[in-house]
């Protein structure tokens, strides 16, 4: 079952631009988590932010979560054609007494960076 | 090692065959995914394994699905009697099971793209 839901499902910018991707969930989380993926193969960690966190910045990348609308937005700052892959968020489900921990991913964003 | 090895990187069979995919994690960490992406999705969850014991096997599609994680370290996916629809790219993951703040970062294979003839 899907947990997160990116929007939009595909976006096209120039180069020096700013990309914003927006994330739902549905269930209470303690963290949520972006991921990034180049052509189709293995994700890549980017950033975490918990519960607690309403905003985090790491380089050019800016998260924030809103508990209360179950949501979070990762922003991109000056992209770079190199930002070009799809961008996932990924949600926690503890579970089993807190014994057990695994991440739901959402279908993704497409963004695509033209030079 | 340095990261997570997935074998064989892609992986041609026809339909009817048996399959095995490999995924050699991060020494050291505990915890090991297994999530299965068809195009255009994101990461299907498949199974999660905390040290040998399959912790939660949920997202396993049916009993044609296995894996195993003998030795707590390299976990082998098995698909008997493939279908086309198993046709995907099958990711590995491993993460330091941190209980404390439970912030688990999953590093990721690079994955076996598998088709089914």
């Amino acid at each position: 079952s899907q947990q997160g839901e990116e929007d939009p499902q595909a976006l096209s910018i120039q180069e020096g631009e700013n990309a914003t991707m927006n994330c739902s969930y549905k269930t209470s989380i303690n963290n949520l988590q972006w991921y990034r993926q180049n052509s189709g193969r293995g994700l890549v960690h980017l950033i975490l932010i918990r519960s607690n966190e309403r905003e985090k910045h790491s380089g050019r990348l800016r998260v924030t979560l809103d508990t209360s609308k179950k949501s979070s937005s990762l922003l991109i700052t000056a992209s770079r054609a190199a930002d070009t892959a799809s961008y996932f968020c990924a949600t926690p489900t503890v579970y089993s007494g807190g014994s057990n921990y695994k991440l739901t991913f959402g279908k993704g964003t497409l963004l695509t960076v033209n030079p | 090692g340095a990261g997570v090895s997935q074998t064989p990187s892609n992986k041609v069979t026809e339909k009817g065959k048996y399959v095995e995919l490999r995924c050699d994690p991060i020494s050291g960490h505990t915890a090991l995914y297994w999530y299965r992406q068809s195009l255009g999705q994101g990461p299907e969850f498949l199974i999660y394994f905390q040290g040998t014991g399959a912790a939660d096997d949920s997202g396993l599609p049916n009993d044609r699905f296995f894996a195993v994680r003998p030795e707590g370290s390299v976990s082998t996916l098995k698909i008997q009697r493939t279908e086309r629809g198993d046709s995907a790219v099958y990711l590995c993951a491993s993460s330091l099971a941190d209980w404390g703040t439970e912030q688990f970062v999953l590093t990721f294979g690079a994955g076996s793209r598998l088709t089914v003839l």
